[in-house]
């Protein structure tokens, strides 16, 4: 069974690049899209974008201009900058996979903290 | 920055049924059968309990059922059990190629 795991600094600095890697373990990173999820303290999901295997990506358009992903197949994980970040990025940001022809998410990591402050 | 409307919560006493409704547009749920719904519990990831606007994953229990009707889709657990108290977030795919989730609704029995 796939299970993803977040990983990156808990704390990151305003207008400093919040970079997260989630690790892939118990199945390949192929033939799947993977997303990045978060959840603001106290508020609901929102979706950030999603990466193909192939490295084709798209982005919900809030985020298009401060965003970045990529999946390295080699290391089965795929990674997330967000650049210019404020205190309004603290969250919890989840990892989660669907299969390529599929419209939802089947697993979830279990979510990392990343608090921005000075 | 929720493009679904969900009602922010919904309580019910054990054994008794609820439904979820989830409000989009002609943009996301009204223009694809993508339609999936997430329970969310404290300190854990999110899990799929319904795909493609009524399936269920294998696992999942059958009093979870899902429906959609034009821009609106629907969640229902019957048999509320107290395991059940948790989140609820719908999502949908939409015309432009990605993927919204709706606003949460904490389900309290």
């Amino acid at each position: 069974q796939v299970q993803l795991q977040e990983s990156g600094p808990g704390l990151v600095k305003p207008s400093e690049t919040l970079a997260l890697t989630c690790n892939v373990s118990g199945g390949s990173i192929t033939y799947h899209h993977w997303s990045w999820v978060r959840q603001p303290p106290g508020k609901g999901l929102e979706w950030i974008g999603y990466i193909y295997y192939s490295g084709e990506t798209h982005y919900t358009p809030y985020f298009k201009s401060r965003v970045s992903m990529s999946v390295d197949t080699s290391k089965n994980h795929f990674s997330l900058n967000l650049r210019s970040v404020t205190a309004a990025d603290t969250a919890v940001y989840f990892c989660a996979r669907g299969q390529t022809d599929d419209r939802h998410f089947d697993s979830w990591g279990r979510g990392t903290l990343v608090t921005v402050s000075s | 920055q929720s493009v679904l409307t969900q009602p922010a919560s919904v309580s019910g006493s054990p054994g008794q049924s609820i439904t979820i409704s989830c409000t989009g547009s002609d943009t996301d749920i009204s223009s694809y059968d993508f339609v999936s719904w997430y329970q969310l519990h404290p300190g854990k990831g999110p899990k799929l309990i319904i795909y493609d606007v009524n399936n269920r994953p294998s696992g999942i229990s059958d009093r979870f059922s899902g429906s959609k009707s034009g821009s609106v889709a629907s969640l229902t657990i019957s048999g509320l059990q107290a395991e059940d108290e948790a989140d609820y977030y719908c999502s949908s795919y939409t015309i432009f190629s990605i993927f919204v989730f709706g606003s949460g609704t904490a389900v309290t029995v």
